[in-house]
């Protein structure tokens, strides 16, 4: 079975510097997606982006990334200039490229940002 | 275009009763998914359907159930509640399959007394 771990519960940043989360992921398959979820207070889960594994390429969205290292099964997620909007709870999900549509999350990781 | 609603966003309930929540998907989108989260198991897969059946499920008792209409709409019913199903749960909605995005509603918030 697929397990995604984020190790670091908490996190804070200042606003406008950088952040870096981290996200880990055991698995046998070798085609599969990964994506990093946030979740603010209001608790709507919203993607802010999705990492297909066949591409070597690293995602970007706008002030996010990730540096996806397949063969270390790590998927870290970095946000530049930090915003207050960007506080919430961030969730590393993977899910399988065959059939069904089942997430596995990570623990979660809060994110703090000060002013 | 409407994102997924989900109905009520709150419930209270006691030990021993039944519950059904309602999850209307996106329009076009066919897969619908549940999640539990809770402060101590985090979000957990409950099921997936898609066209009326269930494609997966995940490791629930069987009190927790499904189903999906033929408008894609989905319910889940939890019967004979205990104190540990209190959770936020979640619909997702998404196209068939490959990378597309699971777009998420706001949850049902359940609490059982």
């Amino acid at each position: 079975a697929q397990t995604v771990t984020q190790s670091q519960p908490e996190m804070s940043v200042q606003e406008a510097e950088t952040v870096t989360l981290s996200c880990t992921y055991d698995t046998s398959e070798s085609d599969y997606y990964l994506f990093w979820y946030k979740q603010p207070p209001s608790r709507q889960m919203i993607l802010v982006i999705r990492q297909e594994a066949y591409k070597q390429q690293n995602a970007t969205e706008n002030r996010f990334s990730v540096n996806f290292q397949k063969a270390a099964k790590s998927f870290s997620l970095k946000i530049s200039d930090s915003q207050l909007g960007d506080a919430a709870m961030y969730f590393c999900a993977y899910r399988t490229a065959e059939g069904a549509q089942k997430l596995v999350f990570g623990q979660g990781t809060r994110l703090t940002i000060n002013p | 275009k409407a994102g997924v609603t989900q109905t009520p966003r709150y419930l209270i309930k006691t030990r021993g009763q039944q519950v059904t929540l309602s999850c209307s998907p996106i329009s076009g989108h066919r897969s619908v998914s549940w999640y539990q989260q809770t402060p101590g198991q985090g979000l957990q897969f409950l099921f997936e359907y898609f066209s009326e059946t269930q494609r997966n499920k995940g490791n629930f008792p069987g009190r927790f159930s499904g189903r999906q209409f033929s408008n894609s709409r989905s319910e889940m019913n939890v019967s004979t509640l205990e104190l540990g199903d209190s959770a936020l749960y979640l619909c997702a909605s998404s196209f068939t399959s490959g990378p597309n995005e699971q777009f998420f509603g706001p949850g049902t918030r359940l609490t059982v007394l």
